[in-house]
Order: structure tokens, then sequence, then C-alpha cells
């Protein structure tokens, strides 16, 4: 299995709502991050996990909470989002943390909150 | 600050030309990784380069690394309606913060 798979793949949402995206991979990476991409815009980093603790987070505000029960899976918890936050929500894994290898990414989480 | 450019922001070519898109930086990169993000999808690694001076070839890709490791190419040879898509450079300055490039939006007409 060579695929990061993501669920839902679209998501509407209200500002009062709490939802969660979910990553799943079975590569056996050690390393998962959340990216945030809007329309026409590069990959925006958000978290990274490494060996299922979180070692990075962007300054992403306290509305998006990461979780990592597992090496396998990779959440991101949303509460009270603000329309500007409508986007597309990928998560990647790597081998190891860091930027020696090649990242895999999954199809995405579209996001659009009103 | 740090910045990376990547040029041109658009391109759009007749089938069967080349192509090139560049990413130049103003310090010393770690690595220079490459994706394609193909319309409506998701970034797919391409490769991967780390030694000053480096080039790999992908069948009709070519990308190299600067001598300066500061800047770094991919050029597509003979491009096909396939190769539509954002081509995105990605790097770290000695973290592990990959961070992308603003991207080459490349258009071929048939």
């Amino acid at each position: 299995d060579t695929e990061v798979t993501q669920t839902p793949k679209h998501l509407v949402m209200g500002m009062t709502n709490k939802k969660s995206l979910k990553c799943e991979q079975h590569m056996g990476h050690r390393a998962m991050y959340w990216y945030k991409q809007k329309a026409k815009k590069p990959p925006e980093l958000m978290f990274v996990y490494s060996y299922e603790k979180l070692s990075i987070n962007e300054s992403v505000p306290s509305r998006f909470s990461p979780e990592c029960p597992n090496s396998s899976l990779l959440n991101l918890h949303l509460h009270a989002l603000q329309p500007e936050d409508s986007a597309l929500y990928l998560c990647a894994s790597s081998q190891e943390r860091g930027v020696g290898y090649g990242y895999t990414f999954g199809s995405g989480t579209r996001l659009t909150v009103v | 600050g740090q910045q990376v450019m990547q040029i041109p922001q658009y391109q759009h070519v007749q089938e069967g030309e080349d192509f090139t898109t560049y990413c130049n930086s103003s310090t010393t990169l770690s690595n220079i990784q490459w994706y394609k993000q193909r319309p409506g999808g998701h970034p797919v690694f391409l490769i991967q380069l780390v030694k000053s001076g480096e080039v790999k070839k992908q069948k009709r890709l070519t990308f190299q690394f600067g001598e300066a490791k500061k800047n770094s190419s991919l050029h597509i040879t003979a491009t096909q309606t396939t190769d539509v898509g954002t081509y995105f450079c990605a790097f770290s300055y000695n973290t592990d913060k990959l961070i992308f490039g603003t991207g080459t939006r490349l258009q071929v007409f048939p």
C-alpha cells in the first residue's frame, strides 16, 4: 500500500460545528504532516508529527487541533472555524521526519466553512 | 528575509514545445524537491536533489541543482497534454520544515 487516504473528500461545516478530518497511511512512515492549500497557492505547513509526537506547530490557531492516535493515523479536529479557513487540507507522510525524504500526499479534504 | 522565487508563474506552450521552470533562493538550500499537482489533484513527489551541481533525468524531465545550491530548474522536453499542472519546488533551510515555492502553472495546447 503506497497511499495516504484522507476522509472525507468534501466537508461543509458551519462556524459553530465541530468536525474531524482523518488521514491514514500503511507505508510504515514515521512522520506525518498537515498542510493547508488555498486556491492557486502553494501548500502551507501546519503541523508535523514524528513518531506520533507533535514536533512542529506553525503557529496554527487553536481552533485547529491535531491528534495522532497511532503511527498510521492522523486526525485534525476542527472547531469554531471561520469562512477564511475554507481550503484544501492535505495530509502527507514521509519515511522519517525531515526533508531528506519525499512526501506522499493524500488527495485532500476540500473544506468549506459557511 | 529568506525568499524563494519560482518563475514563471504561468506558462502556456504548444504540445511538443519545451518548458522550463526555475526556483531561485537568496540563501543556500539544504536540498530541493520537485512536485507536480494536476488540476483538482494533490502534489505528487517527482524527485529530490541534494548535491551541488546535481542533474537527474526522468524520461522527458531534467532536474538541476545549482552549484551554489541556491537555484534549481525543471526542464520538460517535448511537452505533452499529460504534463498539464502546477510544478512546485519545495525546500528547507536546514530545518525539518518543507516549504513550497509559489509554483509554475503549465498549460499545454494540443
